[in-house]
This record gives C-alpha cells, structure tokens and sequence, in this order.
C-alpha cells in the first residue's frame, strides 16, 4: 500500500522557470491539500481540493496553480518561480471532511524545492 | 491575529519530565482539533485529535480543549527521546454545507528529550 507519495523529492530551480510538483494517493481519497512549510510561518494551505475538478484558495495560492482531473493526481504548477517560493512542500488527503471522528489528512513526505 | 497560535519553544526537557505544549485560537467557528507530530525531515502525522471541550486521553498523550478561553493543549507523561520532534496543533474548519474544509495549523513547538 503505497498511500501517498510526492515527486520529486528533491528540486533546485532557476527564478523564473516552470515547476510542477507531483502528488499521487492510492486510497482514492476525495480530499487533497497543498501546503507549504516554512520557518517562521509553519505549514500554511495553498490550494485544497473537495474532489476531481473542484479546488479552492487556501492562505498563499499567488503564483501557484493546481489541476485535479483525476481523483488520486492533485499536481501543484509554479508558473515563474521566485526565490521566495523555497520552501518544503507538503501534499495531504483525506477521505472525507471530518464526517468521522476517525477522519484525518495524511501527509506526504514532502518536495524540497529551491529556487535560485 | 493569526488564527491559531503556538508557543514556538524551543522546548528541551530531560527525560521523564511531563511535557505540556499550548495554543490559542480566535475563531469560534472552527470546531475540530487536532494535535500533529512532525520528525525531522518528515511529513507530519496526527497524534490527537478532538472535537470537544474536556479530555482525551491516548496513552501517555492528554489533549485538553477549553472553548471558553480558546486554548488547547497536549501533555504528554513520561517523555522519552523518541518523543523528540515537531509538535503541531491544528484545527479544521468546515463550510457551510459541511462538503469541505481546511485545516489551520499553528507554527510548531520543537521538543527535545534528553536521555
């Protein structure tokens, strides 16, 4: 059960190049979240996603796009990477939205992008 | 005001020690809590997780919620070296319709136990 996975795990950009970082899950779970991790700031939502083809702004969404045609692929694009987007990237799904007290977002391992 | 705060720490306790990690929320409407572990060079895991005032006891790890000053937290008994990691406290949020929501996450207590 491989559950949910990140690529890659590592990256190191140029300012200004496009990045897309990939998230795959195998429990066909309807929810998926982005986030990123940095000092000072903790983990903060970028895009979250209800199901394939519905997603919506978390709290820093500028300068990122995200698709989700199918619903175990939830990819996150950096249009023109800026060095302020370095950072640990970290995906997360859920099954459902806290329907059950036994519900939670299990995370990836994390994409440690660097943008030069 | 962020929406939820955690005292950043860091935190270094010697093994044994009773550990006792806090937040703070200012939103009313956020319902759900949840206490995360986060290891070095890790993706975080949920430790604790409820949806109520009062006490929930896994272990050696009590989350307590009081909604009537906003506060939570995590004690954890008889801390080992194993314990050592990044503790996050978070809290979801649902909309109206209950067919979606998100999680806001304070910024992490680093927790050292020392054998």
């Amino acid at each position: 059960d491989a559950g949910i996975t990140q690529s890659p795990r590592y990256k190191i950009t140029e300012t200004g190049r496009q990045v897309t970082l990939m998230c795959h899950q195998t429990w066909s779970h309807s929810y998926m979240f982005w986030y990123r991790q940095d000092l000072g700031h903790g983990l903060r939502l970028i895009y979250y996603s209800a199901a394939a083809d519905i997603t919506d702004k978390g709290e820093v969404p500028d300068g990122y796009v995200v698709s989700r045609s199918k619903t175990e692929n939830f990819p996150l694009t950096l249009e023109s990477a800026t060095r302020s987007q370095t950072s640990v990237y970290f995906c997360a799904s859920s099954e459902t939205a806290f329907q059950r007290r036994t519900d939670t977002q299990y995370f990836g391992p994390g994409t440690r992008l660097t943008v030069l | 005001q962020k929406e939820v705060e955690q005292d950043p720490g860091p935190l270094s306790v010697p093994e044994g020690a009773i550990v006792s990690l806090n937040c703070t929320y200012s939103n009313s409407a956020f319902q759900y809590f949840m206490w995360y572990r986060q290891y070095s060079r890790k993706g975080p895991e949920l430790l604790m997780y409820t949806y109520s005032s009062g006490n929930k006891e896994d272990g050696r790890f009590t989350a307590q919620v009081d909604k009537s000053s906003k506060y939570i937290s995590l004690f954890i008994r008889d801390s080992q070296p194993s314990d050592s990691a990044t503790y996050l406290c978070a809290k979801a949020k649902l909309n109206s319709g209950g067919s979606n929501y998100k999680l806001t996450f304070g910024k992490g207590t680093l927790l050292t136990v020392n054998p």
